[in-house]
């Protein structure tokens, strides 16, 4: 079946960075992107950004274009989500999604466990 | 952007009885674009409705979307238990490329 395994919470200090990885399988991997989406406590889902899975372009949500970098290993068909320069502000649970693009419909049809990053 | 308002921000409801959730959108957005998502507690979210009225896989019957516009709902009939969540809408286009409602909570009483 289709999983996206996520690699394990984190603890930071403000400055630093952090590296979480999407592990996938289940699926063609060149099919579908990636989107990546931040939960911090208490506020909406917010999307940091996307991966293509066929040539692992990416696209970066505005907020987040100066500091984060997404990159894919097609060998292992993992995604990895990099954040430079944490804040407390950064302090979420970080999840990876597939993004289901059909028929112009968009959205996320299966998501990682989440990565619990804390910035303190 | 693209800002999605949902309501109520809480929900408290009867097992049997349906549950009717709203998520307007600040300008016109099209149905194909407007998706749902189930989160439980301590869970990812889940996909429930894609394109606005398209339920994604093994998702029940019980759950229905509809909407188009500004204005789309999220029904929930014969409520079980197991339906305690937070429930978010999400739209895809523009800058952000995605975004979502800030959720509504529902209870089982």
């Amino acid at each position: 079946q289709v999983q996206l395994v996520q690699s394990g919470g984190e603890v930071k200090k403000p400055g630093a960075s952090v590296k979480v990885s999407c592990k996938t399988s289940g699926y063609r991997f060149s099919s579908y992107g990636i989107n990546w989406v931040r939960q911090a406590p208490g506020q909406r889902l917010e999307w940091m950004g996307w991966s293509s899975g066929y040539n692992g372009k990416p696209k970066y949500a505005e907020k987040f274009q100066d500091r984060v970098i997404m990159t894919t290993d097609t060998s292992t068909t993992t995604v990895y989500m990099d954040l430079r320069n944490l804040t407390s502000a950064d302090t979420a649970v970080y999840y990876c999604a597939r993004e289901l693009a059909v028929a112009d419909y968009f959205s996320m049809d299966v998501w990682g466990q989440g990565t619990t990053v804390t910035v303190s | 952007e693209v800002i999605l308002t949902q309501s109520p921000d809480t929900l408290s409801l009867s097992p049997g009885e349906t549950a009717t959730l709203s998520c307007r959108a600040s300008q016109s957005i099209s149905a194909g674009f407007l998706a749902w998502y189930q989160q439980r507690p301590g869970q990812s979210p889940r996909l429930l409705i894609y394109g606005a009225s398209t339920r994604a896989s093994g998702v029940p019957k019980r759950f229905s979307g509809r909407g188009s516009g500004t204005d789309f709902t999220l029904t929930i009939s014969s409520l079980e238990p197991e339906d305690i969540a937070v429930y978010y809408c999400q739209q895809y286009g523009g800058s952000p490329l995605y975004t979502f409602g800030q959720g509504t909570k529902l209870d089982i009483k």
